[in-house]
């Protein structure tokens, strides 16, 4: 079983929808926790971080962390096209210095 | 200007072939990474330096030697390449291992014949 799991879609939805991914983990340690956005052929780039548990905003994108579920979430309000793209949940615990990452989300918003 | 910058970007050889990925950045950062993304987009990380001093080095065929010249640049070749080792390869940077700052390259897309 990985340390982190992530369902890898793909996730159809139409425009203007209301996104939710989430990843559930297995090691209670993980402190540090990181939505990536992966375009095809390009490499990961840094949407949210958050630490601990409770809900982070910015713009149309939420990150929820539930350290007792050991489950993390990404919302995205009035998805958009340009959405489209595979999302990855990475984590890491203090001292433990490498990223863990969930396989990713394929998310497809269509017009 | 690109922060990180990996070349080539394609890679197409011969099982039994040596090759080399280049990596170089120019955040400033004093961390650099190589990761493996795989066929089914799992992403998970080789090595890792800091400040040119091997920091992280996960379970990988010691065919593959990571060569750090500085702390703005991170090599890797691989020696007798095999079928398995087709890939995504991408390398990134941080300052002080704070994953927050961690930057990624575009990748370098290995395909072994």
């Amino acid at each position: 079983q990985k340390e982190v799991e992530q369902d890898p879609g793909p996730l159809s939805v139409p425009e203007g929808a209301i996104v939710s991914l989430n990843c559930t983990y297995s090691n209670s340690a993980f402190q540090y926790f990181m939505w990536y956005r992966q375009y095809s052929r390009k490499g990961p780039e840094l949407l949210m971080y958050t630490y601990s548990s409770g809900n982070k905003e910015d713009g149309r994108f939420t990150a929820q962390v539930d350290k007792s579920s050991k489950y993390i979430s990404l919302f995205i309000r009035d998805s958009q096209p340009s959405d489209s793209a595979t999302y990855l949940c990475a984590m890491i615990y203090t001292g433990f210095q490498k990223l863990v990452f969930g396989t990713g989300t394929r998310l497809l918003v269509s017009p | 200007d690109t922060a990180v910058s990996q070349t080539p970007k394609y890679l197409v050889t011969q099982m039994g072939n040596d090759k080399s990925i280049k990596c170089e950045q120019n955040l400033g950062h004093d961390t650099m990474y190589w990761y493996k993304q795989d066929s089914k987009k799992f992403l998970k990380i080789m090595f890792s330096y800091n400040n040119k001093e091997l920091i992280i080095n996960e379970t990988v065929p010691n065919r593959f030697s990571p060569k750090s010249p500085d702390k703005a640049h991170l090599n890797l070749h691989i020696n007798s390449l095999e079928l398995g080792d087709s890939a995504v390869y991408f390398c990134a940077s941080s300052q002080d291992s704070r994953p927050e700052t961690q930057y990624f390259g575009p990748g370098t897309r290995l395909l072994v014949l």
